[in-house]
């Protein structure tokens, strides 16, 4: 069964600073997709960045990077220039990118993340 | 079209009441996933839908609970004789399946308390 695993329970960050969220993952398949999703307080969870196994180039979204070790199994965010609408628990998913299970989200426990001014 | 719509947002229930709640996605999307989210905790797949067929259930799905897509459109979410442990927030997702590249796009949930 796929895993995902984040240890950082809490992360903070200073307004304008550099942060980075890791994430660490199991699986025997060799296509799948990772995924970095953002749940503010009370609000819906919504996709930051997604990444296909395939692909070497790690994915960018302006602000947001990821690095992508596939060897490693690792897939970290990191979030420049931070900002307080940043200020979210974010969760690193998995998911399978073919067959029956195909969509199908793995997640990990989250991080929290706080944005000082 | 505005986004995925969960409804109640939030529901208050006494152990052994049966509870309903229904999730409408984005109308063009034919894939449809229920998750449940405990406090502090990382969403847990429940169970999905490709248009109207349940194509997979987790082991968490007890037989309390039941879930349907009628004519691959909305779909509820049925928990019988509820008990304290599914006390959490039950989150509907959909997507355009094969060709999404794996984004689900999620509703508000719905907080169940269950006294």
């Amino acid at each position: 069964a796929q895993t995902v695993t984040q240890s950082q329970p809490e992360m903070s960050v200073q307004e304008a600073e550099t942060v980075t969220l890791s994430c660490t993952y199991d699986t025997s398949e060799s296509d799948y997709y990772l995924f970095w999703y953002k749940q503010p307080p009370s609000r819906q969870m919504i996709l930051v960045i997604r990444q296909e196994a395939y692909k070497q180039q790690n994915a960018t979204e302006n602000r947001f990077s990821v690095n992508f070790q596939k060897a490693a199994k690792s897939f970290s965010l990191k979030i420049s220039d931070s900002q307080l609408g940043d200020a979210a628990m974010y969760f690193c998913a998995y998911s399978i990118a073919g067959g029956t299970s195909y969509g199908k989200l793995t997640f990990g426990q989250g991080t929290i993340l706080t944005v000082h001014p | 079209d505005t986004g995925v719509s969960q409804d109640p947002r939030h529901k208050i229930t006494k152990r052994g009441q049966n509870v309903t709640f229904r999730c409408d996605p984005i109308s063009e999307h034919n894939r449809l996933y229920w998750y449940r989210q405990t406090l502090g905790q990382g969403p847990e797949f429940l169970t999905y839908f490709q248009n109207e067929a349940q194509l997979e259930k987790s082991r968490l799905l007890s037989d309390r609970f039941s879930a349907e897509r009628p004519k691959g459109s909305f779909s509820t979410l049925e928990i019988q004789r509820t008990e304290q442990g599914d006390s959490a927030m039950y989150l509907c997702a959909s997507s355009l399946g094969l060709a999404s590249s794996g984004e689900q796009f999620f509703g508000p949930g719905t907080r169940l308390t269950v006294l």
